[in-house]
This record gives C-alpha cells, structure tokens and sequence, in this order.
C-alpha cells in the first residue's frame, strides 16, 4: 500500500449524514480510482480520473460525487449516507501517463464504513 | 463488459506449485489480463498483468492462450503467504478493472 493514504480507517454514520473519504497519493500517477467492497465480494468501481480536472462514473456510481482536488487528491463524498452503503472503501492509482499500456494499479488501504 | 470466470477455490500444499486457471472468452484485442491478490483485512496488490506473451515477474508467471481466451496464473513454489483471494481482470485502456469474486488459494504445511 505504499504511496497511497486513506482516511479516515473506519467510520461509522447514521442514516443521512454526510462524509468525505479522502484520498492522498505521492507517486506522482495520472488515474485515480475509488472502489467499494461489500463481504466476500470482489471490488466494484464507483468513480475514477484518468487525469486531474476529469472525473467519470464507474460502475456503481449512484449515491457517490467524487473531487480530483489536484494530482495528488481524489476525494469521495457520500451526501446522504445509506445502509447500502456499509461496505470497504478503496482508493487505488495508476501511472496512466500513456493510454493502453496496461500498468498496475496500486490501493490503499481502505476504509471501512459502517451506516447504521 | 468483458468478465472471467475462476474456481470459487484451490488448494495446495506448501512448496508446491500453483496453477490458477482463468476464462475470459469476451476478452477484447485491447484488454490486458491482470492479477491481482488480496490478504485478509488489506487491499488488493498487483501480481502481474500480460496482452499476448507469456509473461515471468519475480511473484508468479502468466501462460497467455494463443486466443486469448483463457490465461493460467503459475506460483511457482507456494508459501504460507501466498494464501490469498487472487483476482483474473481484464484491464481497458482507461485502466478500469472489473473484479469478480476470485480464487481463494489455501495453502496446507
């Protein structure tokens, strides 16, 4: 997990409040991606940014807005937080300097999510 | 959207190797076959990724069908560390990857 921070580590909400996961890189990459993982399932992406200043849906991007602060921060926001969304949280980079090349991506940590 | 399909599970003996197949038959001529692994309670970590030829890293091998329709990830002696979820992913050209639910690997002393 090294060069990629998330916080907070865990968190727990009520239904409707409100929270921002952040996540930090120093690896200098283009592509930023935020995944979710629910219990014994794979990874599903939420949001990504190829670059900084863009942003686009993934696959599950309902409930989400994302912010690509600047290169090195890729912010997820939750509005107004729901039980479906109790899940790992996963922030992930990737050099993405040249399209197609096929580099790996590099994740966090994670954070977990409890909404009650 | 391209998917893989994998044994739900495998089990090894330590120092033996590992053979962890891998189906993608929708794969598309720009699609990478990534690997990944993840340990309990951590992130995903990268273990190799390929397009067409085989491929060797210090972690594992990648055996690459010649339609592409199929890969076979090789550990080549498994430890007790290498127990993990391993992840068969085809990669687009945006880098977007598309879990599935994995191989658990168990490995016995």
């Amino acid at each position: 997990n090294a060069g990629v921070t998330q916080t907070p580590k865990f968190q727990v909400l009520k239904t409707g409040q409100s929270m921002t996961l952040q996540c930090a890189q120093d690896m200098n990459h283009n592509s930023m991606y935020w995944y979710r993982q629910d219990p014994g399932m794979g990874l599903r992406l939420i949001y990504y940014s190829a670059s900084e200043g863009t942003t686009d849906k993934g696959e599950v991007p309902n409930g989400y807005n994302v912010s690509r602060l600047n290169k090195r921060e890729f912010s997820l926001r939750l509005e107004s937080a729901a039980p479906s969304q109790t899940s790992v949280y996963f922030c992930a980079i990737r050099d993405g300097y040249l399209m197609g090349t096929g580099d790996e991506q590099y994740f966090g940590p994670g954070t977990r999510l409890t909404v009650t | 959207d391209a998917k893989t399909t994998q044994p739900n599970s495998m089990e090894s003996n330590e120092e033996e190797p590992v053979h962890l197949p891998c189906n993608h038959s929708t794969i598309s001529g720009t699609d990478y076959i990534h690997w990944y692994r993840q340990l309990p309670s951590q992130g995903p970590e990268y273990v190799i990724h390929g397009l067409t030829s085989n491929v060797n890293n210090r972690m594992a091998s990648l055996a690459i069908a010649e339609d592409r329709k199929s890969s076979t990830l090789i550990l080549h002696r498994a430890t007790l560390r290498d127990a993990a979820v391993y992840y068969c992913i085809l990669a687009d050209s945006w880098g977007k990857l598309q879990f599935g639910a994995g191989t658990q690997v168990v490995v016995t002393p």
